[in-house]
């Protein structure tokens, strides 16, 4: 079944430093992955996804993601972190936009 | 323009009673999707809608869950005789089409079962 795994259930970074949130994905063919955020009493806000193409892929606020074939692999990445970035970050994979499946989230603080 | 929304937001039931979560998706967007999202954990798929379709229902956990989108619009998940365990925050997600589009989702509704 398809899936994806956040290995980190927090990141803490000092403003500015760069960010990464890890995940990876186990599918056969050709997957569909996302990039949610979620701020506390909002829904998921759409960051980014890659589909086909690229594999550097640039999305809102500034962050951007690498998709990774070999590694089976899409980090998230922005160069500059800030503290209202602090927030917790889904990863999500699809063959379809059917059944999407989500990771565990990885909860982002950035210190100022 | 107006995003998903999602009513009520907040909802306390005693176990065993029936409980109905309305989804106002984004208007024009044909598919729509449900997600149970537990304490600590990320979305679970429930369910699927392309219009007033159910195509895929296999996240649903029993045969207590149902939901239907009749006019292919507004959507409702009911849970009947809920139990502790359905205490969670459901989530509605609307996308233009099927493939490769992102969802957009609602602020979820947080049921609580006592």
């Amino acid at each position: 079944a398809q899936s994806v795994a956040q290995p980190e259930d927090q990141v803490n970074v000092a403003e500015g430093n760069p960010l990464t949130v890890k995940c990876t994905y186990s599918v056969s063919g050709n997957p569909y992955l996302f990039w949610y955020v979620q701020y506390p009493n909002r829904g998921l806000q759409f960051l980014l996804k890659y589909i086909t193409g690229d594999n550097l892929v640039k999305g809102s606020y500034g962050f951007e993601a690498e998709f990774n074939k070999s590694q089976t692999s899409f980090h998230l990445k922005k160069p500059s972190a800030l503290v209202s970035d602090s927030a917790l970050y889904f990863c999500a994979v699809t063959y379809n936009n059917n059944d999407m499946r989500f990771g565990a989230g990885t909860r982002l603080t950035v210190k100022p | 323009g107006a995003g998903v929304s999602q009513s009520p937001r907040y909802k306390v039931a005693k176990r065993g009673q029936d409980v109905a979560l309305r989804c106002d998706p984004i208007s024009g967007h044909v598919s729509l999707f449900w997600y149970q999202q537990a304490l600590g954990q990320g979305p679970e798929f429930l369910t699927y809608f392309q219009n007033e379709a159910q195509l895929d229902k296999s996240g649903l956990p029993s045969d207590r869950f149902f939901a239907e989108r009749p006019e292919g619009s507004v959507s409702t998940l009911k849970i009947q005789r809920t139990q502790q365990e359905d205490s969670a925050v459901y989530l509605c997600a609307s996308s233009l089409v099927m493939g490769s589009y992102e969802q957009y989702f609602g602020p979820g509704t947080r049921l609580t079962v006592t």
